[in-house]
Protein backbone atom coordinates (compact mmCIF):
# COMPACT_ATOMS: atom_id res chain seq x y z
CA UNK A 1 0.00 0.00 0.00
CA UNK A 2 1.02 3.42 -0.73
CA UNK A 3 2.25 5.53 2.45
CA UNK A 4 2.31 9.37 2.31
CA UNK A 5 4.72 10.79 4.97
CA UNK A 6 4.75 14.94 5.66
CA UNK A 7 7.03 14.83 8.99
CA UNK A 8 6.27 18.76 10.00
CA UNK A 9 2.78 19.24 11.53
CA UNK A 10 3.44 22.52 11.52
CA UNK A 11 5.78 25.47 9.96
CA UNK A 12 5.87 29.12 9.82
CA UNK A 13 7.42 32.26 7.88
CA UNK A 14 8.23 35.42 7.36
CA UNK A 15 5.78 37.14 5.00
CA UNK A 16 7.82 37.85 0.94
CA UNK A 17 10.45 34.56 2.53
CA UNK A 18 10.82 31.11 1.25
CA UNK A 19 9.49 27.95 2.90
CA UNK A 20 9.95 24.51 1.67
CA UNK A 21 7.57 21.76 3.12
CA UNK A 22 8.68 18.33 3.16
CA UNK A 23 6.85 14.82 1.56
CA UNK A 24 8.12 11.48 1.19
CA UNK A 25 6.15 8.44 0.02
CA UNK A 26 6.54 4.60 -0.67
CA UNK A 27 5.65 2.90 -3.66
CA UNK A 28 6.50 -0.08 -5.85
CA UNK A 29 4.71 1.37 -8.82
CA UNK A 30 6.98 3.28 -11.16
CA UNK A 31 4.01 5.08 -13.04
CA UNK A 32 2.35 7.59 -10.71
CA UNK A 33 1.23 11.14 -10.14
CA UNK A 34 2.01 13.66 -7.38
CA UNK A 35 0.35 16.47 -5.94
CA UNK A 36 0.44 19.41 -3.47
CA UNK A 37 -3.52 21.02 -2.09
CA UNK A 38 -3.73 23.21 -0.10
CA UNK A 39 -6.33 23.72 2.22
CA UNK A 40 -7.12 26.95 3.73
CA UNK A 41 -10.09 28.09 6.79
CA UNK A 42 -12.64 27.75 4.42
CA UNK A 43 -11.49 23.97 3.84
CA UNK A 44 -11.86 23.75 0.34
CA UNK A 45 -8.86 21.64 -1.03
CA UNK A 46 -7.07 23.17 -3.91
CA UNK A 47 -5.02 21.96 -6.08
CA UNK A 48 -1.32 23.85 -6.04
CA UNK A 49 0.73 21.48 -8.33
CA UNK A 50 0.96 18.17 -9.58
CA UNK A 51 4.09 16.37 -10.81
CA UNK A 52 3.97 13.51 -12.99
CA UNK A 53 6.42 10.70 -11.78
CA UNK A 54 7.56 10.25 -15.38
CA UNK A 55 8.73 13.46 -16.18
CA UNK A 56 12.16 14.66 -14.62
CA UNK A 57 11.56 18.45 -15.17
CA UNK A 58 10.51 19.17 -11.80
CA UNK A 59 6.84 21.62 -11.84
CA UNK A 60 6.66 24.88 -10.92
CA UNK A 61 3.53 27.02 -10.65
CA UNK A 62 4.21 30.83 -10.15
CA UNK A 63 5.78 31.27 -6.90
CA UNK A 64 5.73 27.63 -6.08
CA UNK A 65 7.68 24.71 -7.04
CA UNK A 66 8.54 21.21 -6.37
CA UNK A 67 12.12 19.40 -5.72
CA UNK A 68 10.87 15.57 -7.25
CA UNK A 69 14.08 12.97 -6.09
CA UNK A 70 12.32 9.74 -7.78
CA UNK A 71 14.47 7.72 -6.25
CA UNK A 72 14.43 8.90 -3.14
CA UNK A 73 10.71 9.38 -3.15
CA UNK A 74 10.59 12.32 -1.51
CA UNK A 75 8.01 15.33 -3.50
CA UNK A 76 8.91 18.28 -1.33
CA UNK A 77 7.55 21.92 -2.22
CA UNK A 78 8.59 25.09 -2.10
CA UNK A 79 6.63 28.77 -1.84
CA UNK A 80 8.51 31.65 -2.32
CA UNK A 81 8.10 35.25 -1.54
CA UNK A 82 5.47 33.84 0.97
CA UNK A 83 2.25 35.83 1.14
CA UNK A 84 -0.06 36.17 4.33
CA UNK A 85 -2.98 34.02 1.66
CA UNK A 86 -0.89 31.37 1.62
CA UNK A 87 -1.83 30.74 5.19
CA UNK A 88 -3.66 27.11 5.04
CA UNK A 89 -2.68 23.39 5.54
CA UNK A 90 -0.88 21.96 2.62
CA UNK A 91 -1.35 18.31 2.14
CA UNK A 92 0.97 16.09 0.01
CA UNK A 93 -1.00 13.49 -2.14
CA UNK A 94 -0.21 9.99 -4.25
CA UNK A 95 -2.00 8.77 -6.97
CA UNK A 96 -0.54 5.40 -8.28
CA UNK A 97 -3.27 2.69 -10.01
CA UNK A 98 -6.22 3.26 -8.07
CA UNK A 99 -6.98 6.35 -5.78
CA UNK A 100 -5.48 9.10 -3.98
CA UNK A 101 -3.61 8.93 -0.91
CA UNK A 102 -2.93 11.84 1.65
CA UNK A 103 -0.46 12.79 3.97
CA UNK A 104 -1.11 14.01 8.02
CA UNK A 105 -0.43 17.76 6.36
CA UNK A 106 1.65 20.48 7.68
CA UNK A 107 -0.15 23.69 9.04
CA UNK A 108 1.60 26.78 7.18
CA UNK A 109 1.52 29.87 8.67
CA UNK A 110 2.89 33.52 7.12
CA UNK A 111 3.38 35.81 9.64
CA UNK A 112 3.17 39.61 8.56
CA UNK B 1 -11.62 25.21 -14.91
CA UNK B 2 -13.33 22.58 -13.02
CA UNK B 3 -16.04 22.79 -10.58
CA UNK B 4 -17.27 20.36 -8.02
CA UNK B 5 -20.40 21.36 -5.83
CA UNK B 6 -21.93 19.35 -2.67
CA UNK B 7 -25.03 20.32 -1.56
CA UNK B 8 -25.38 21.12 1.78
CA UNK B 9 -22.82 22.51 3.18
CA UNK B 10 -23.65 21.78 6.98
CA UNK B 11 -26.60 19.91 7.58
CA UNK B 12 -27.74 19.27 11.26
CA UNK B 13 -29.63 16.12 12.14
CA UNK B 14 -30.96 13.77 15.12
CA UNK B 15 -29.66 10.41 15.53
CA UNK B 16 -30.98 7.86 13.84
CA UNK B 17 -32.25 9.61 10.47
CA UNK B 18 -30.62 9.84 7.02
CA UNK B 19 -28.62 12.22 5.52
CA UNK B 20 -27.99 12.52 1.86
CA UNK B 21 -25.19 14.59 0.54
CA UNK B 22 -25.08 15.12 -3.27
CA UNK B 23 -21.66 15.91 -4.97
CA UNK B 24 -21.71 17.90 -8.98
CA UNK B 25 -19.04 18.38 -11.40
CA UNK B 26 -20.55 21.13 -13.01
CA UNK B 27 -18.48 21.88 -15.99
CA UNK B 28 -17.19 18.28 -16.59
CA UNK B 29 -18.30 14.45 -16.80
CA UNK B 30 -16.95 12.72 -13.98
CA UNK B 31 -16.85 8.38 -14.22
CA UNK B 32 -15.32 8.34 -11.06
CA UNK B 33 -15.99 10.64 -7.69
CA UNK B 34 -14.53 9.99 -4.32
CA UNK B 35 -15.74 10.50 -0.87
CA UNK B 36 -13.54 11.63 1.90
CA UNK B 37 -14.03 11.90 5.81
CA UNK B 38 -11.46 14.11 7.45
CA UNK B 39 -11.90 15.10 11.40
CA UNK B 40 -10.86 18.07 12.55
CA UNK B 41 -7.29 18.73 12.01
CA UNK B 42 -6.66 15.56 10.59
CA UNK B 43 -6.04 14.46 6.89
CA UNK B 44 -8.24 13.13 4.20
CA UNK B 45 -9.75 9.83 4.76
CA UNK B 46 -11.13 7.54 1.49
CA UNK B 47 -14.15 5.97 2.65
CA UNK B 48 -14.68 5.11 -1.10
CA UNK B 49 -14.82 5.21 -4.65
CA UNK B 50 -18.20 5.76 -6.77
CA UNK B 51 -18.17 4.61 -10.02
CA UNK B 52 -20.82 5.34 -12.82
CA UNK B 53 -23.38 3.21 -13.43
CA UNK B 54 -21.76 0.40 -10.85
CA UNK B 55 -21.38 -0.51 -7.05
CA UNK B 56 -18.88 1.97 -5.16
CA UNK B 57 -15.49 0.39 -4.15
CA UNK B 58 -14.97 0.81 0.14
CA UNK B 59 -12.52 1.23 2.01
CA UNK B 60 -11.76 -1.56 4.61
CA UNK B 61 -13.64 -0.43 7.76
CA UNK B 62 -16.44 1.36 5.93
CA UNK B 63 -19.67 0.04 6.75
CA UNK B 64 -21.27 -0.09 2.82
CA UNK B 65 -24.74 -0.30 4.27
CA UNK B 66 -24.05 2.66 6.75
CA UNK B 67 -22.87 5.13 3.80
CA UNK B 68 -24.82 4.57 1.01
CA UNK B 69 -23.28 5.16 -2.27
CA UNK B 70 -25.12 6.21 -5.81
CA UNK B 71 -23.48 7.50 -8.83
CA UNK B 72 -26.39 7.75 -11.26
CA UNK B 73 -24.50 9.84 -13.81
CA UNK B 74 -21.64 11.38 -15.05
CA UNK B 75 -22.06 14.36 -12.80
CA UNK B 76 -23.87 13.16 -9.69
CA UNK B 77 -22.93 10.98 -7.14
CA UNK B 78 -24.36 10.93 -3.63
CA UNK B 79 -23.81 10.09 0.14
CA UNK B 80 -26.53 8.81 2.44
CA UNK B 81 -25.65 7.88 6.02
CA UNK B 82 -28.47 5.67 7.14
CA UNK B 83 -29.35 5.75 10.91
CA UNK B 84 -26.59 8.33 11.71
CA UNK B 85 -25.31 8.29 15.00
CA UNK B 86 -23.34 11.19 17.07
CA UNK B 87 -19.74 9.73 15.57
CA UNK B 88 -21.05 10.17 12.15
CA UNK B 89 -20.52 13.75 12.88
CA UNK B 90 -17.56 15.25 10.97
CA UNK B 91 -16.49 16.56 7.39
CA UNK B 92 -17.33 14.97 4.40
CA UNK B 93 -15.69 15.97 0.74
CA UNK B 94 -16.03 14.63 -2.47
CA UNK B 95 -13.63 14.81 -5.33
CA UNK B 96 -14.09 13.89 -9.16
CA UNK B 97 -11.84 12.72 -12.08
CA UNK B 98 -12.73 13.93 -15.15
CA UNK B 99 -13.70 11.55 -17.33
CA UNK B 100 -11.84 12.47 -20.51
CA UNK B 101 -8.60 11.86 -18.97
CA UNK B 102 -6.07 13.75 -16.35
CA UNK B 103 -4.79 12.22 -13.16
CA UNK B 104 -6.18 15.49 -10.91
CA UNK B 105 -8.51 15.40 -8.72
CA UNK B 106 -11.48 17.83 -7.87
CA UNK B 107 -12.69 18.96 -4.73
CA UNK B 108 -15.84 19.98 -3.83
CA UNK B 109 -16.50 22.35 -1.07
CA UNK B 110 -17.40 19.65 2.17
CA UNK B 111 -20.44 18.72 3.57
CA UNK B 112 -20.44 19.23 7.62
CA UNK B 113 -22.50 17.20 9.49
CA UNK B 114 -23.39 17.12 12.43
CA UNK B 115 -25.91 14.42 14.64
CA UNK B 116 -27.63 15.34 17.74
Amino acid sequence: AQTVTQSQPEMSVQEAETVTLSCTYDTSENNYYLFWYKQPPSRQMILVIRQEAYKQQNATENRFSVNFQKAAKSFSLKISDSQLGDTAMYFCAFRGLNDMRFGAGTRLTVKP
Amino acid sequence: GAVVSQHPSRVICKSGTSVKIECRSLDFQATTMFWYRQFPKQSLMLMATSNEGSKATYEQGVEKDKFLINHASLTLSTLTVTSAHPEDSSFYICSARRTSGGETQYFGPGTRLLVL
